[in-house]
């Protein structure tokens, strides 16, 4: 089955800095989504991107489905982006199911 | 409802009980699915249901795990016979199309002791 690598698997930020995480995929794929966990588990989408760039306030993120593989783009990051950042694909042969790679871990200090 | 509801939050059994967990999806959003998050194994994809459709049931991972949705609403997923590597999130999402965004519910953290 389709493969979903993403990288860093952690990160420690200063709050301010900025960051950029990555999604590889192995395999074509219908759409990409990216999910927020926060502290308490919760599971919030960020982005429905299956190709193309969108921005939504300090985060963007762009997928290149031809290279599979898509970026997350935090700017200016703040205590309250610490969490679980999931990349998830529908791969082209599925009924629709999100396959999830295994996150990166980010925290932000003040 | 505002948001997808799961319940219980959290429910403690003891191994070989049955369990039911129950999810209730945005309203109005026809596909729902049952995602597993677990330590060793991540996030994983359990079962999709789609209107009125026969489920997509290929994540479940015994034959001791079900569920089903009625009325193209409520959903349940039922563990038999619960053994400790059922410990686990669960975690329902509904989505307004089939494809779509998915909204995640808060989860039910099942511990089997």
């Amino acid at each position: 089955g389709i493969q979903v690598e993403q990288s860093p698997p952690d990160l420690i930020l200063q709050e301010g800095a900025n960051s950029t995480l990555r999604c590889n995929f192995s395999d074509s794929v219908n759409n990409l989504q990216w999910f927020h966990q926060n502290p308490w588990g919760q599971l919030i989408n960020l982005f429905y991107i299956p190709s193309g760039t969108k921005q939504n306030g300090r985060l963007s993120a762009t997928t290149v489905a031809t290279e599979r593989y898509s970026l997350l783009y935090i700017s200016s990051s703040q205590t309250t982006d610490s969490g679980v950042y999931f990349c998830a694909v529908e791969p082209r042969d599925s009924s629709y199911k999100l396959i999830f790679g295994s996150g990166t871990r980010l925290l932000v200090r003040p | 409802g505002a948001g997808v509801s799961q319940s219980p939050s959290n429910k403690v059994t003891e191994k070989g009980k049955d369990v039911e967990l129950r999810c209730d999806p945005i309203s109005g959003h026809t596909a729902l699915y049952w995602y597993r998050q677990s330590l060793g194994q991540g996030l994983e994809f359990l079962i999709y249901f789609q209107g009125n459709s026969a489920p997509d049931k290929s994540g479940l991972p015994s034959d001791r795990f079900s569920a089903e949705r009625t009325g193209g609403s409520v959903s349940t997923l039922t563990i038999q016979r619960t053994q400790q590597e059922d410990s686990a999130v669960y975690l329902c999402a509904s989505s307004p199309l089939a494809g779509g965004i998915q909204y995640f519910g808060a989860g039910t953290r099942l511990s089997v002791l």
